[in-house]
């Protein structure tokens, strides 16, 4: 247990659905990360939020939008995704951006149909 | 932040020490060294972190060597349950940027 959960652990979804991932950390931490790692590949910094604000968009496709109502807070909204989005999506925070070791929750295996 | 070479994949027997070294040749006066391991499937779990003392916490040991250049993450005593990939990081005040790591295994 690293004090950051996400829901749902596995989704799968059809190219036109809409879904969101969600996460929360319980560590009073002030950033929050998604990533995502494929198949075989190292992780991928997608999003950054520091102090609920973006700091850090890693050039996603905009059928990927992040939301950060809080510090405690963040999601990831799904629509008209493609089959290689199919991967492990991992939600991570750290004290502050780039303070602080990370911690990471246990990722949201998505699979696209 | 500073790059990072690590051997792709190595293996030690369990109840063995399992040394995994890390090249950060280029790494700068105020970077620091983290090491992470991800077991398979599951999210990254932090292990340890240093400047340029020794480290040491339960779950691993941390040794920098004294120009800064390379580092060792060392499993005192190995088990089945530490296989996974072990990545070394180098930051400084930017976001940590994981490279493939080093796989490794442990056998009975």
């Amino acid at each position: 247990e690293t004090g950051v959960t996400q829901t749902p652990r596995h989704l799968v979804m059809g190219m036109t659905n809409k879904k969101s991932l969600k996460c929360e950390q319980h560590l009073g931490h002030n950033a929050m990360y998604w990533y995502k790692q494929s198949a075989k590949k190292p992780l991928e910094l997608m999003f950054v939020y520091n102090f609920k604000e973006q700091t850090e968009n890693n050039s996603v496709p905009s059928r990927f939008s992040p939301e950060c109502p809080n510090s405690s807070h963040l999601f990831l909204h799904l629509h008209t995704l493609q089959p290689e989005d199919s991967a492990l999506y991992l939600c991570a925070s750290s004290p502050g951006q780039g303070i602080g070791e990370q911690y990471f929750g246990p990722g949201t295996r998505l699979t696209v149909t | 932040d500073a790059k990072t070479t690590q051997p792709t994949s190595m293996d030690c027997a369990e109840g063995r020490a399992a040394n995994l070294p890390c090249n950060h040749s280029t790494i700068s006066g105020n970077e620091y060294v983290y090491w992470y391991r991800q077991i398979h499937s599951q999210g990254p779990q932090y292990i340890i972190h240093g400047l340029k003392n020794n480290e040491t916490n339960e779950m691993a040991s941390l040794i920098i060597t004294e120009d800064r250049k390379s580092s060792t993450l060392i499993l005192p005593h190995a088990t089945l349950r530490d296989t996974a990939v072990y990545y070394c990081i180098v930051r400084g005040s930017y976001i940590p940027t994981f490279g493939r790591g080093t796989s490794l295994i442990v056998h009975p």
